[in-house]
């Protein structure tokens, strides 16, 4: 069964601050990995989105990871600001599936 | 370029009420198309996709319905609310024949049955 495992479930850190976020999977026959921001009441945005060979990826101060012998990805948030305080979702997707795995996000709150 | 429309935002009825969320595609012809429910602190839940007008595959037994009534329009409806229908609706949409990469989400549907 394809599973998508996050962790923490939720995280505070003060502004300026770095945090990582961690998501663990187990999709198979894996295609792509994807971390999401979503503001509260808001549709989730993309932020990243790795395939098989790629092991990082930024977009401004957002930097994503992927190990895929592993199957652990993870995101590092530097000098945190207050904007980016909302849930983080990791998306995985098989080859040729429409259906993909979710997890269920890392709530981060940054506070000044 | 693309944007996905979705309303009402906000969405209040009493059980036993019928629903109608609407959720249409701008700028792409022939997308894939999705809804979703999203439940609070768990992730996202399929609930139908379609590849074509009048094409609609269930994913989660229920008493939703959805509909494709043109090539850039996506309905989800019922006929009866349940309590456990509430929750935020995202409609998503995908390039033709493009599963497994990018899908790009609406702004979502609050609803509360009371």
């Amino acid at each position: 069964k394809n599973q998508v495992e996050q962790s923490p479930q939720s995280l505070i850190i003060l502004e300026g601050k770095n945090c990582t976020l961690q998501c663990n999977y187990t999709v198979s026959p894996f295609s792509n990995l994807r971390w999401y921001k979503q503001d509260t009441g808001r549709g989730p945005v993309s932020l990243t989105i790795m395939t098989f060979s790629e092991n990082t990826k930024s977009n401004g101060r957002y930097t994503a990871t992927l190990d895929a012998d592993t199957k652990q990805s993870s995101l590092h948030i530097t000098a945190s600001q207050l904007s980016d305080s909302a849930s983080y979702i990791c998306v995985v997707s098989a080859v040729n599936d429409y259906k993909l795995s979710f997890g269920a996000g890392t709530t981060v709150t940054v506070r000044a | 370029s693309q944007t996905i429309h979705q309303w009402p935002a906000t969405l209040v009825q009493p059980v036993g009420s019928p629903l109608s969320l609407e959720c249409t595609v701008e700028g792409t012809s022939n997308p894939n198309l999705y809804w979703y429910r999203q439940a609070a602190g768990r992730g996202l839940q399929l609930l139908f996709y379609s590849v074509g007008i009048g094409q609609i595959s269930s994913e989660v037994p229920q008493n939703l319905s959805a509909s494709r009534p043109q090539d850039r329009q996506f309905i989800l409806s019922s006929k009866k609310l349940l309590l456990s229908d509430s929750g935020f609706y995202l409609c998503a949409w995908s390039p033709r024949g493009t599963f497994s990469y990018e899908q790009y989400f609406g702004p979502g549907t609050r609803l509360t049955v009371t």
